[in-house]
């Protein structure tokens, strides 16, 4: 069974630093690009970052380029997004994802991890 | 930057047919995803590549797509298709994802 599972949510101050993680199973991590998507509260869905399947590319979207850094560790099937400078309009539920790199088939989604920015 | 694009709401009666738009002028090169969201709930895919359905998506969930314009149609509208549903794809270069702004479906 494929299982992406999120943590590391939580409360922070404004400016302070957060690092989420995602624990994936049941699929070869490591043929699959991984994302990140947000959803602030009463909002839509907003892409966030990629990364490829070696790790090697990394995309961000401009709202959060140069505060946050999406990584990979294929040897622990786990991807990470670590989160500075964070400000109040980052509060949002955290999702990862995962598109196999080669075929194009239904990505795979997790439960998601509430941050919350806020003085 | 890329934009897909949704109307804010569409409202169908119970077993009719509710038709959601997504344009975007990068959709007659990238695959468009559909995704149902409930309250509380993360999102679920209802539709990939355009018009697959994943396992255990019901059969009056189908995908369409014409030019810069793909298509998401729920036949015979059942109460618990009220949801949030949007529309996901990726930019010129395939890499960065983008999503539409979503549209709420209203069962009347």
């Amino acid at each position: 069974e494929v299982q992406l599972v999120e943590s590391g949510g939580g409360v922070v101050q404004p400016g302070g630093s957060l690092r989420l993680s995602c624990a994936a199973s049941g699929f070869t991590f490591d043929d699959y690009a991984m994302h990140w998507v947000r959803q602030a509260p009463g909002k839509g869905l907003e892409w966030v970052s990629l990364i490829s399947g070696d790790g090697g590319s990394t995309y961000y979207a401009d709202s959060v380029k140069g505060r946050f850094t999406i990584s990979r560790d294929n040897s622990k099937n786990s991807l990470y997004l670590q989160m500075n400078s964070l400000r109040t309009e980052d509060t949002a539920l955290y999702y990862c994802a995962a598109l196999h790199i080669v075929v194009v088939t239904a990505p795979y989604w997790g439960q998601g991890t509430l941050v919350t920015v806020s003085s | 930057s890329y934009e897909l694009t949704q109307p804010p709401s569409v409202s169908v009666s119970p077993g009719q047919t509710a038709r959601i738009t997504c344009s975007g002028d990068a959709l007659p090169k990238q695959y468009a995803y559909w995704y149902q969201q409930k309250p509380g709930q993360a999102p679920v895919l209802v539709i990939y590549k355009d018009s697959e359905r994943p396992s255990g998506i019901p059969e009056r969930f189908s995908g369409s797509s014409s030019g810069t314009t793909v298509t998401l149609t729920i036949s015979g509208v059942q109460a618990e298709d009220e949801a949030d549903y949007y529309c996901q794809s990726a930019d010129s270069s395939g890499t960065c994802w983008v999503f539409g702004g979503g549209t709420k479906l209203t069962v009347l």
